[in-house]
């Protein structure tokens, strides 16, 4: 079966300070990956996407950057944190296919990120 | 205009009740319907996908209807267990499809109390 995992779980990150979270795939060959970001009482709001290696999307201009080194391992990466790049840091993965069930994402638990 | 609509709740509701949650999307080509259920400061997790005939699962049922681009999740016997935020996903449909994009309604919250 397929497992998603993310680390840190919680982060406390000083304004100006880099970042880097971690999300790894197993189970699955060559997925789709997704980085969300949840503000306090907002909606998911995807950030980046991935269909490949080294094949990244931005889908909102900021100051985080992605980066997908191997098939199964996304990084979400900043030079300098903002106040407002606080929220609730989601991975996801979607497997490849054609039908609406594939259609499906998959989220990692979370990494829980504090720029104070 | 939003791409998923959904009605902000809270609703608050006893053990045993019947509650029904509404959405709308504006993406007429969209191909893909999803109730998501998130329990609080954890990741949504899948609860079921809508198909055109409606469907259902134990106490829940998800209903769609394409011409006015409507989708509802109805809850019948509410449990304890049930209280959470439930999102109403939508896919990208024609545009960006194959890369599966989502589309996430802000969540209705559900609150069941005893």
């Amino acid at each position: 079966s397929q497992t998603i995992h993310q680390w840190p779980a919680t982060l406390v990150q000083p304004v100006g300070s880099p970042l880097s979270l971690e999300c790894t795939v197993e189970g699955t060959s060559n997925p789709n990956l997704y980085w969300y970001r949840q503000a306090a009482g907002r909606g998911l709001q995807l950030l980046f996407y991935s269909v490949g290696i080294g094949q990244i999307s931005s889908e909102v201009p900021q100051n985080l950057s992605a980066s997908r080194p191997q098939d199964r391992q996304f990084i979400l990466s900043s030079k300098k944190l903002l106040l407002s790049d606080s929220g609730f840091y989601l991975c996801a993965w979607r497997k490849l296919g054609s039908g609406s069930t594939t259609d499906t994402q998959y989220f990692g638990p979370g990494t829980r990120l504090t720029v104070l | 205009r939003k791409e998923v609509e959904q009605d902000p709740g809270p609703f608050n509701v006893p053990e045993g009740a019947t509650v029904a949650f509404n959405c709308t999307y504006s993406n007429s080509a969209s191909q893909s319907f999803f109730w998501y259920r998130q329990d609080c400061r954890k990741e949504p997790k899948l609860l079921m996908s809508v198909y055109s005939s409606g469907n259902e699962d134990g106490r829940f049922t998800a209903q769609l209807n394409r011409a006015s681009q409507y989708i509802s999740l109805l809850i019948r016997d509410s449990k304890l267990s049930d209280s959470a935020t439930y999102l109403c996903v939508v896919n990208g449909g024609s545009r960006g499809s194959t890369l599966g994009r989502l589309y996430f309604g802000r969540g209705t919250q559900l609150t069941v109390w005893p």
